[in-house]
């Protein structure tokens, strides 16, 4: 059993709508949560990040955090073309002496259609 | 303020050769993590280093695959005698303080090509 859980999709839904991507895991240790954007052929480039449990909202995006069901999930409403993308989401146990290593999922692909 | 860097982007290598792969954190970080993404797989650990020091090494190949972080000069990822499964898209990541772990800033990658 892979350590993150991610339908790799891929996800298709028209201008406007609300999507949702949703990951779980299995490891108790995690506590920092992230989400990351990767265009076409380019580097994942950091979203939003929340620590423990909670909604963090940021514009178009809300990041969700269940760690009694070791489930978290990104929100994006009025979604545009431009959101097409992969979306990655990525966790790391806390630490202070090392291991901020990022275990990440294998990706949700989603295309915005016009 | 420059991101991160790293050269190549492209990189083709034939069987047995060298490659060596190059990443320049962002102005003022000093930690700097290496990820290997392989076809329609998410991104894999592999090494976090500080100036001169190798911090976790748990997710490198155990031969072939080396990394150093000298106190000046680009981090170095290197895999000797390179296989086509080596082939895969590089990335490097910086960050500015150990335990603020939300904020590794990744580079574009380093496409590998092994022929």
């Amino acid at each position: 059993q892979k350590e993150v859980e991610q339908d790799p999709g891929p996800l298709s839904v028209p201008e406007g709508a609300i999507v949702s991507l949703n990951c779980t895991y299995s490891n108790s240790a995690f506590q920092y949560f992230m989400w990351y954007r990767q265009y076409s052929r380019k580097g994942p480039e950091l979203l939003m990040y929340t620590y423990s449990s909670g909604n963090k909202e940021d514009g178009r995006f809300t990041a969700q955090v269940d760690k009694s069901s070791k489930y978290i999930s990104l929100f994006i409403r009025d979604s545009q073309p431009s959101d097409s993308a992969t979306y990655l989401c990525a966790m790391s146990e806390s630490s202070n002496f090392g291991n901020e290593k990022l275990t990440f999922g294998t990706g949700t692909r989603l295309t915005i259609i016009p | 303020n420059a991101g991160v860097m790293q050269n190549p982007r492209h990189l083709v290598r034939r069987r047995g050769q060298e490659a060596r792969l190059r990443c320049s954190p962002m102005k003022g970080h000093s930690h700097v993590y290496w990820y290997r993404q392989l076809p329609e797989e998410g991104l894999k650990f592999m090494v976090y280093l500080q100036k001169e020091n190798i911090i976790d090494e748990s997710g490198m190949p155990k031969e072939r695959f080396s990394a150093e972080f000298p106190k000046e000069g680009p981090s170095i990822l290197r895999i000797q005698q390179v296989v086509r499964g080596d082939s895969a898209a590089y990335f490097c990541a910086s960050s500015p303080l150990r335990t603020v772990q939300e904020t590794q800033y990744f580079g574009p990658g380093t496409r590998l090509l092994v022929l």
